[in-house]
């Protein structure tokens, strides 16, 4: 069955750093691109960051370029996100996903979600 | 402000079909047949039941299709069920540093 599990949200002040992780099982895993996406309380789903099959592309949205860093370990089958001067806004359940490829056009379609993990910035 | 534009409620009564639109540029939408739906019922993680404009993973019923018409991409839901009841979520591919839009989400109720 494949897999992803999310830890290490947490609850952190403004300014201050927090690291995710995924576990993922079950499929390929450096044959797959990964995702980060966020849903703030009550609102809709917002894409973060993307990192390609191999780690060597990554992609952020604007609001947190220079802030967030993406990155995977294929021998440990782990995703990561290193967020750095977290704000009120930034405060959102964080979901690892899986990608139906590996890399460009094959991104953006996500088939397998982990059940996230909830990030509070106050 | 979602890059893609999505009405923010539909409804339906059940066994009726409804259709969500889903609204982007010639950049995104336009340019490629790399749209995906997502649905998410109340604190779950979303679903993939659309991609690549028209495709169905396995599992997902066949009651649910999707089309593409320009910059207008739609998801059908024909039969309508009571589980159903979900937000719905466009996604598009576009060739840029951030190559993943998604749209604001459409709230289906089931009357």
């Amino acid at each position: 069955e494949v897999q992803l599990l999310e830890s290490g949200g947490a609850l952190v002040q403004p300014g201050g750093s927090l690291r995710l992780s995924c576990a993922a099982s079950g499929f390929t895993f450096g044959h797959h691109g990964l995702s980060w996406v966020r849903q703030a309380p009550g609102k809709g789903l917002e894409w973060v960051s993307a990192i390609s099959g191999a780690g060597g592309n990554t992609y952020y949205t604007d609001s947190v370029k220079g802030r967030f860093t993406i990155s995977r370990d294929n021998s440990m089958n782990t995703l990561h996100l290193q967020m750095n001067s977290l704000s009120p806004e930034d405060t959102a359940v964080y979901y690892c996903a899986k990608a139906r490829g590996w890399d460009g056009s094959g991104i953006y379609a996500l088939d397998v979600w982990g059940q996230g993990t909830t990030v509070t910035v106050s | 402000h979602s890059a893609l534009t999505q009405p923010a409620s539909v409804s339906g009564s059940p066994g009726q079909s409804i259709t969500i639109s889903c609204t982007g540029t010639n950049s995104d939408i336009g340019a490629y047949n790399y749209v995906s739906w997502y649905q998410q019922h109340p604190d779950k993680a979303p679903k993939l039941i659309i991609y690549d404009v028209t495709y169905r993973p396995s599992g997902v019923s066949d009651r649910f299709s999707g089309s593409k018409s320009g910059n207008t991409a739609s998801l059908t839901i024909s039969g309508l069920q009571a589980d159903d009841e979900a937000d719905y979520y466009c996604s598009s591919y576009t060739a840029s540093s951030t190559p993943v839009l998604l749209g604001g989400g459409t709230k289906v109720t089931v009357l």
